[in-house]
């Protein structure tokens, strides 16, 4: 099993409807990510979650709401989705930088969810 | 802000041969991390490798070796010997260790291996 799953894996939807996509991890990482791929842009910050009470914006939060309900588990939503909301989402995990000697460094992606929003 | 800026959008291999893919990036901080990740039709992300900014050696995996040019802010990816599983998109990354720890990524290379 991945150790960072998302789902849905693909979903298209309507313009105005509500869309959650769930992120669950294996890994015991604190730390938490999503992310929007879109082509010529490579990937760009939605939110981040560094433990359950404590969420943050990043570079493009508008029109997006993040849920931290356990250490493992953080939802991305989109309230009313909109067509230029179409997209592949990830997920990512890492653990604490600069705090542990072993930590790479490196973000653990989830497979993607691609989102269309029609 | 951090920017990270791949000014090919795409690049093509014969197999076997060797392909440099650019990376600059715009920093003021001086530890950081940079990556390299690659990403297939299956859309997964991989990491291929990752170097640290106080190294100055250059790190290596397999056929993969970057050229790490601190001063500069450059960090290209060179590989070796090109398979045909190769093809895909590469994209270059950037993350510092403090604050947020955000990561920042290029626009991506496409990578095409022509047999």
């Amino acid at each position: 099993d991945a150790d960072v799953t998302q789902t849905p894996r693909n979903r298209i939807t309507k313009t105005g409807k509500r869309i959650m996509l769930e992120c669950s991890q294996t890994k015991g990482h604190d730390r938490m990510y999503w992310y929007r791929q879109d082509p010529g842009l490579g990937l760009r910050l939605i939110y981040y979650s560094f433990d359950v009470k404590d969420i943050n914006k990043g570079e493009i939060s508008d029109g997006y709401s993040v849920s931290r309900q356990a250490q493992a588990k953080f939802s991305l939503s989109l309230e009313s989705a909109i067509p230029n909301q179409t997209a592949l989402y990830f997920c990512a995990t890492s653990g604490r930088l600069a705090s542990s000697a072993s930590n790479t460094g490196e973000l653990f992606f989830g497979e993607g969810s691609r989102l269309t929003v029609l | 802000a951090q920017t990270v800026t791949q000014s090919q959008p795409e690049m093509s291999v014969q197999e076997a041969e060797t392909v440099t893919l650019s990376c600059t990036y715009d920093t003021s901080e001086s530890d950081y991390y940079l990556f390299w990740y690659k990403q297939p039709p299956s859309r997964q992300m991989i990491l291929v490798i990752r170097q640290e900014a106080y190294k100055q050696q250059n790190a290596t995996e397999n056929r993969f070796s970057v050229n790490f040019q601190k001063a500069a802010k450059s960090f290209s990816l060179k590989i070796s010997d090109s398979q045909l599983g190769d093809a895909a998109m590469y994209f270059c990354a950037y993350r510092i260790l403090y604050n947020n720890n955000d990561m920042r990524f290029g626009a991506g290379t496409r990578l095409t291996v022509k047999p």
